[in-house]
């Protein structure tokens, strides 16, 4: 069965930190992969997604991630957190038959101003 | 450019009655996906309407039911209710025709069940 893992639970790191949130996902065929961001009290949002081409991707917000298919990952990167960027960030995975979506169970990233 | 509504926004529901939570869809997209986000948990996929046509199905049970209009808007319906569906109930858009699943997502339908 199709499974997303993100690795981290909850996240806490002070302004101008650096990012990096893992995810990895189990299925062998094409994918496609996304991070999307649930700021508190907003719904969820897109902030980039890889469907192919070059495995490094940029996303808004300065957000980037890098799909690497031999490890089955798309870990979500950011050089220097604001405070504005606590939040609640999702990994999905889906392919290109269905459409549905699997999240992973989410990161909670807290930024200390 | 309109994005996804979904109404109510809050609704709050007896053990046995039954719910029905309403999407409307990003103009431009046809398909709507249905989704249930548990306290904590990421969104688990219901199921998919294209066309006026279930397109898929998550593992829920038939209690779970749904319509898509020629509007494309949508309906979740769900008979029975038990504690257990107390959730987040999300809906996304997309435009299945242009090839690309990137879903659109409203902003869900909290949903109590007492």
């Amino acid at each position: 069965a199709q499974s997303v893992s993100q690795h981290n639970h909850h996240v806490i790191l002070s302004e101008a930190a650096s990012l990096e949130l893992g995810c990895n996902y189990s299925y062998g065929g094409t994918v496609n992969l996304f991070w999307y961001v649930q700021y508190p009290g907003q719904h969820l949002q897109l902030l980039l997604k890889y469907f192919s081409g070059d495995p490094l991707v940029k996303g808004i917000k300065g957000f980037e991630a890098e799909f690497i298919k031999s490890k089955f990952s798309f870990n979500l990167r950011k050089p220097s957190v604001q405070w504005s960027d606590t939040a609640e960030y999702f990994c999905a995975v889906t392919n290109s038959n269905t459409g549905k979506l699997i999240f992973g169970q989410g990161t909670t990233l807290q930024v200390k101003p | 450019e309109t994005g996804v509504t979904q109404s109510p926004t809050h609704l709050i529901k007896t053990r046995g009655q039954q719910v029905t939570l309403r999407c409307s869809s990003q103009s431009g997209h046809n398909t709507v996906s249905w989704y249930q986000q548990a306290l904590g948990q990421g969104p688990q996929f219901i199921f998919q309407y294209y066309r006026e046509e279930e397109n898929g199905r998550g593992n829920f049970p038939p209690r779970f039911s749904g319509l898509q209009f020629p509007n494309y808007s949508s309906e979740l319906n769900v008979n029975a209710l038990e504690l257990d569906d107390s959730a987040l109930y999300l809906c996304a858009s997309s435009s299945r025709d242009r090839g690309y699943y990137e879903q659109y997502f409203g902003p869900g339908t909290r949903l109590t069940v007492t």
